[in-house]
């Protein structure tokens, strides 16, 4: 069975802080691993996603994350955080036909 | 493109009526939709694999005579909510998955907001 395990429920950086959010994931075969961004109140926006080849991907507003199969991990990673990117951030993990297993999520609140 | 939509955005219904949520894909067909509940503070929750044409996979535990889904078009799936109640006040959350695309991303409607008086 396919599993994501984001370990911090809450982190707090300073606005132009970089920022890293874990993600562990246990699957099978190979993943397809996502990263969602949701503001409060709706729906999910896809950052980015990774399906094969390079193993550091780049995503929408500045945010990247690096696969490491050795790791199980898909940490994503934003150098310079801005006030907007307070959010709930999820990892998430998809086999075949889409059907995706999400993470409890990460709150992340920025610091002016 | 790729734009998922849902109606209503927010629905304020009292015990024992039945509401319905459509999801549409804006501007692509998609070969699968999906519904999920996720509750405040909490993640998303699958709730049913949705194929048009066909009955809807309805995952452990989730009671399908109450969470009627209908896929009647590659670009519209319905869920109903029959005879509410407030514990199922929840954020229900559809995606669709683009036909003929090889990687099967998702793509997540706004959300809808019901609240069961």
């Amino acid at each position: 069975a396919q599993s994501v395990t984001q370990p911090d429920i809450h982190i707090t950086v300073s606005e132009g802080a970089s920022l890293e959010l874990r993600c562990n994931y246990s699957y099978g075969a190979t993943p397809y691993l996502f990263w969602y961004v949701q503001s409060p109140g709706q729906g999910l926006q896809l950052l980015l996603k990774y399906f094969s080849g390079d193993t550091l991907v780049q995503g929408i507003k500045g945010f990247e994350a690096e696969f490491k199969r050795s790791q199980s991990s898909f940490n994503l990673r934003k150098p310079s955080v801005h006030w907007s990117d307070a959010a709930e951030y999820f990892c998430a993990v998809a086999g075949r036909a889409g059907k995706s297993t999400f993470g409890d999520g990460t709150t992340l609140t920025v610091k002016p | 493109g790729a734009v998922v939509s849902q109606h209503p955005s927010r629905v304020i219904c009292k015990s024992g009526t039945s509401v319905k949520i459509e999801c549409r894909s804006l501007d692509f067909q998609a070969t699968t939709m999906f519904w999920y509940r996720q509750f405040p503070k909490q993640s998303l929750m699958l709730m049913a694999t949705s194929n048009e044409g066909s009955k809807a996979t309805y995952e452990q535990g989730v009671e399908k005579d109450k969470f009627l889904i209908n896929h009647a078009s590659l670009t519209l799936s319905t869920l109903t909510v029959t005879s509410a109640h407030p514990e199922d006040s929840s954020f229900y959350i559809c995606s669709a998955t683009l036909q003929g695309s090889s990687t099967d991303t998702q793509y997540f409607g706004p959300g809808t907001r019901l609240t069961v008086l």
